[in-house]
């Protein structure tokens, strides 16, 4: 079964300031991996995805993310925190050639200080 | 091309009632997907459904609650003879034969 950790409930960060999310994630085989970010009462965006290629995949509003096969992490970074950027993130992944659905990890809620 | 859309987005019932959660996934997009997000928690797979079929409801309780995704209209969860741990917000996502999940805005019930 595939399964996605998310260590941090919390991270702060100040404005203007380098931000990383971290996920693991356990899957058989090639993992396809997302990050979405859901604001308040509001459902989950599309942030990006890594399916297959370069392992630094870049994505809507400045953010890129690093997979790393050796660590299965695939970590959420923005060089510049806005304090706009304050929300919850979630890390997904699905295996190649199974059922489609995604398995989330519990979230991350970033906040960006002024 | 309008996304996906749940309604209601707000829905209250008593213990007992039943509940319908309405999505109708983009245009163009045939697979259909709805998870549960508890409170302080991540969303939680529940089941795929492509038209008229349920591909996987792996994560469906055996009890009460059943998905459908009809010829026309919209996909429909349905839990019945609801309970307070129903609380919670259900998302569904919609997506093409090969390409990522978009999501609604959801439906949050409330069970009183």
């Amino acid at each position: 079964a595939q399964s996605v950790a998310q260590p941090e409930d919390q991270v702060n960060v100040a404005e203007g300031n380098p931000l990383t999310v971290k996920c693991t994630y356990s899957v058989s085989g090639n993992p396809y991996l997302f990050w979405y970010v859901q604001y308040p009462n509001r459902g989950l965006q599309f942030l990006l995805k890594y399916i297959t290629g370069d392992n630094l995949v870049k994505g809507s509003y400045g953010f890129e993310a690093e997979f790393n096969k050796s660590q299965t992490s695939f970590h959420l970074k923005k060089p510049s925190a806005l304090v706009s950027d304050s929300a919850l993130y979630f890390c997904a992944v699905r295996a190649p050639g199974s059922a489609r659905q995604l398995t989330f990890g519990s979230g991350t809620q970033l906040t960006v200080l002024p | 091309n309008a996304g996906v859309m749940q309604n209601p987005r707000h829905l209250v019932r008593r213990r007992g009632q039943e509940a319908r959660l309405r999505c109708s996934p983009m245009k163009g997009h045939s697979h259909v997907y709805w998870y549960r997000q508890l409170p302080e928690e991540g969303l939680k797979f529940m089941v795929y459904l492509q038209k008229e079929n349920i591909i996987d409801e792996s994560g469906m309780p055996k009890e009460r609650f059943s998905a459908e995704f009809p010829k026309e209209g919209p996909s429909i969860l349905r839990i019945q003879q609801v309970v307070r741990g129903d609380s919670a917000a259900y998302f569904c996502a919609s997506s093409p034969p090969s390409s990522e999940a978009f999501f609604g805005q959801g439906t949050r019930l409330t069970v009183v």
